[in-house]
């Protein structure tokens, strides 16, 4: 079955350093979708990227969806305390199933 | 706009005995999901419901668990017997229709089975 990776699983910066998390699909996506999960929350809505080759832009966040809809990126610039979280991809396959990956916990030291 | 609404929030049995969770999903929305989250793990993808219907339970345990969706709105998940290894939290999602659209998710209902 299809199955959803993301690295790093967790990543600790400095409030003001950049970080990105990659997500990689063992099978070629209709669509992704990235979600922000706060510690003790539940998972929140960011982007939907549907077009190979795609790049959209949320303020300091930027996602990107590969060329061949099997990867995709997160990278956010000058991390604030507000971005702790968990972001996970979420890909969708072309029988619309949605398959979450693990994950990546980010940590914002101040 | 409502979000999704579960309950209960919490929930500790004992194991072999059995829970049941209840979703309302947003108005109008037609697809409805379950996920079982593990601690320190992404969701997990139990049922899909398209209205009342089942799309996809490839991923549930039918031996225990079982869910239903009447009526295309409400919808309740049940695990008879529980087991330890069932701990974890359970959060139900709507979305208009299917996976082309953005899933909206509820609190979720945390199960400990001990």
């Amino acid at each position: 079955g299809q199955q959803v990776m993301q690295i790093p699983q967790y990543q600790h910066v400095q409030e003001g350093e950049d970080f990105t998390t990659y997500c990689n699909s063992s099978t070629t996506l209709s669509n992704i979708q990235w979600y922000k999960q706060r510690p003790g929350g539940h998972p929140v809505f960011l982007i939907q990227l549907v077009k190979s080759g795609e790049v959209k832009k949320q303020k300091r966040l930027t996602f990107q969806f590969g060329e061949a809809k099997k990867n995709s990126s997160l990278h956010i610039t000058a991390t604030q305390t507000t971005d702790v979280g968990t972001y996970f991809c979420a890909g969708v396959n072309y029988g619309q199933n949605f398959v979450f990956g693990p994950g990546t916990r980010l940590s914002v030291l101040p | 706009e409502a979000g999704v609404a579960q309950s209960p929030r919490y929930k500790i049995i004992e194991k072999r005995q059995s829970v049941a969770f209840w979703c309302n999903p947003i108005s109008g929305h037609a697809t409805l999901y379950w996920y079982q989250q593990i601690l320190g793990q992404g969701p997990k993808l139990l049922i899909q419901f398209q209205n009342n219907g089942v799309v996809d339970d490839s991923q549930l345990p039918k031996d225990r668990f079982s869910a239903e969706r009447l009526k295309g709105v409400d919808s309740t998940l049940k695990i008879q017997p529980a087991k330890l290894e069932d701990s974890a939290v359970y959060l139900c999602a709507s979305s208009l229709t299917g996976a082309v659209a953005e899933a909206f998710f509820g609190q979720g209902t945390r199960l400990t089975v001990v």
